[in-house]
């Protein structure tokens, strides 16, 4: 089945505690981006991806890291999560471009403590 | 840098009527793209439509059309025969064609639709 996949669903972690949130795509898609949606601001990319090792940021990019090694995945990092970084998270990717259809994963809620 | 905004929170509509999202956005681009994303209970995003600055004519699918208005940068989103699975979240977006914002997709803040039986 053709799919976004994200890791862990839920979690729960403290300030501070370093975090790879992992994302992987079985579509052979060039793009890949990350989101966070929070109640009133709708969705704001964080990074995204136009190929393997070109990575650019979005709207959003302070206090991530994401890197793009092989086609299929694209892992979030937190170096040192804070409270503000509580959100719920979605990787996405699509075929060539951003303008195609995208791919949604079913997202990752992250607490920060 | 590019701004959408959907100034509706929240909307209602009755099951069967047509209801008519509003989405407004704010570009120095003249080839882009838009889109209109749904998002059910679940969370789960879905591609509910898409339209290309360069076409002149309104995209459709099934139920759901746009009203594009280039000049006005306006893209709203209308829901015929309003059926109970329509109501969600619904979040329309932004991307350019081109240059060197490419793959910066931008989305506005949702409007969230309930559908009365």
């Amino acid at each position: 089945e053709a799919q976004v996949t994200q890791n862990p669903r839920y979690l729960i972690t403290v300030t501070g505690k370093k975090l790879t949130v992992t994302c992987s795509q079985n579509m052979n898609h060039e793009y890949m981006s990350w989101y966070r949606q929070d109640p009133g601001l709708g969705l704001r990319q964080i990074y995204y991806s136009m190929n393997v090792e070109v990575t650019d940021k979005g709207d959003v990019p302070e206090g991530y890291k994401v890197s793009r090694k092989e086609k299929r995945n694209f892992p979030l990092i937190l170096e040192s999560p804070s409270p503000n970084q509580t959100s719920l998270y979605f990787c996405a990717s699509s075929p060539y471009a951003v303008r195609e259809t995208q791919y949604f994963g079913p997202g990752t809620r992250l607490l920060v403590l | 840098a590019q701004t959408v905004t959907q100034s509706q929170p929240e909307m209602s509509v009755q099951e069967a009527e047509t209801v008519t999202l509003s989405c407004t956005y704010d570009t120095s681009e003249s080839d882009y793209y838009l889109f209109w994303y749904k998002q059910p209970p679940s969370r789960q995003m879905i591609l509910v439509i898409r339209q290309e600055a360069y076409k002149q004519q309104n995209a459709t699918e099934n139920r759901f059309s746009v009203n594009f208005q280039k000049a006005a940068k306006s893209f709203s989103l209308k829901i015929s025969d309003s059926q109970l699975g329509d109501a969600a979240m619904y979040f329309c977006a932004y991307v350019n064609a081109g240059g060197t914002s490419y793959g910066k997709l931008t989305f506005g803040q949702g409007t969230i639709l309930t559908v009365h039986p």
